[in-house]
């Protein structure tokens, strides 16, 4: 099992949908989540981190679910611009290891 | 401003040439790695360092050297035992080494062997 997976999609919706995407990580012992959003031939961005809690951001909700081992991204009233690629990155465990990327969910956001 | 910068954005090589990425950061960041992406792939570790004069090899290190004789630079040497070098590279930093940072992108270089 790969240690973060994604579907790569695509996704199509058409403005205003609610469209969610999932990951799961192999790893239980990872520490940290977080969502980065990548457009095409650009660098990735951090869209935001995955907390125990789960965590809003105006129209972004991510939930962490340690039970099951995966994330959620869940974005509502979805905008043309939303049209990205979507990384699912976890950190390992607790020492000194870099963040693993999952390949990435892409979505088009259709008018 | 505060970044991460790659140079240059593009790269031609020849094949059988060594080639040098440059990637400069001017966040205080004790930890910068190297990534690669090639197209509709995720991305993969070539190399990280999280202090001076210290790094380690990530998941795909053969044919590539890098070095970390300053806080803020992270130079990736491309050298021609890199079989199939023609990616999209990203210099990536975060503030520590503990987990939990979030990691900052540079801009990237692609890289094209002719």
């Amino acid at each position: 099992r790969k240690e973060v997976e994604q579907d790569p999609g695509p996704f199509n919706v058409p403005e205003g949908a609610t469209v969610a995407f999932n990951c799961t990580y192999s790893n239980s012992a990872s520490q940290s989540f977080f969502w980065y959003r990548q457009d095409c031939r650009k660098e990735p961005k951090l869209l935001m981190s995955v907390y125990s809690s789960g965590n809003e951001d105006g129209r972004f909700t991510a939930q962490l679910n340690r039970a099951s081992q995966y994330i959620s991204l869940l974005i509502r009233d979805s905008k043309l611009s939303d049209s990205a690629t979507y990384l699912c990155v976890v950190t390992p465990n607790s020492g000194n290891t870099p963040l693993v990327f999952g390949k990435g969910t892409r979505l088009s956001v259709i008018a | 401003d505060g970044g991460i910068t790659q140079s240059p954005k593009y790269l031609f090589r020849k094949e059988g040439q060594n080639v040098t990425l440059s990637c400069e950061q001017n966040l205080n960041h004790d930890a910068m790695y190297w990534y690669r992406q090639d197209p509709g792939q995720g991305l993969r570790l070539i190399y990280y360092s999280q202090i001076v004069n210290d790094f380690q090899k990530g998941d795909i290190a053969e044919g590539y050297s890098v070095s970390r004789e300053k806080k803020e630079s992270f130079p990736l040497t491309v050298t021609s035992a890199q079989k199939n070098p023609t990616a999209f590279y990203l210099c990536a930093s975060s503030a520590d080494r503990r987990a939990g940072t979030e990691a900052f992108f540079g801009q990237g270089t692609r890289l094209t062997v002719v």
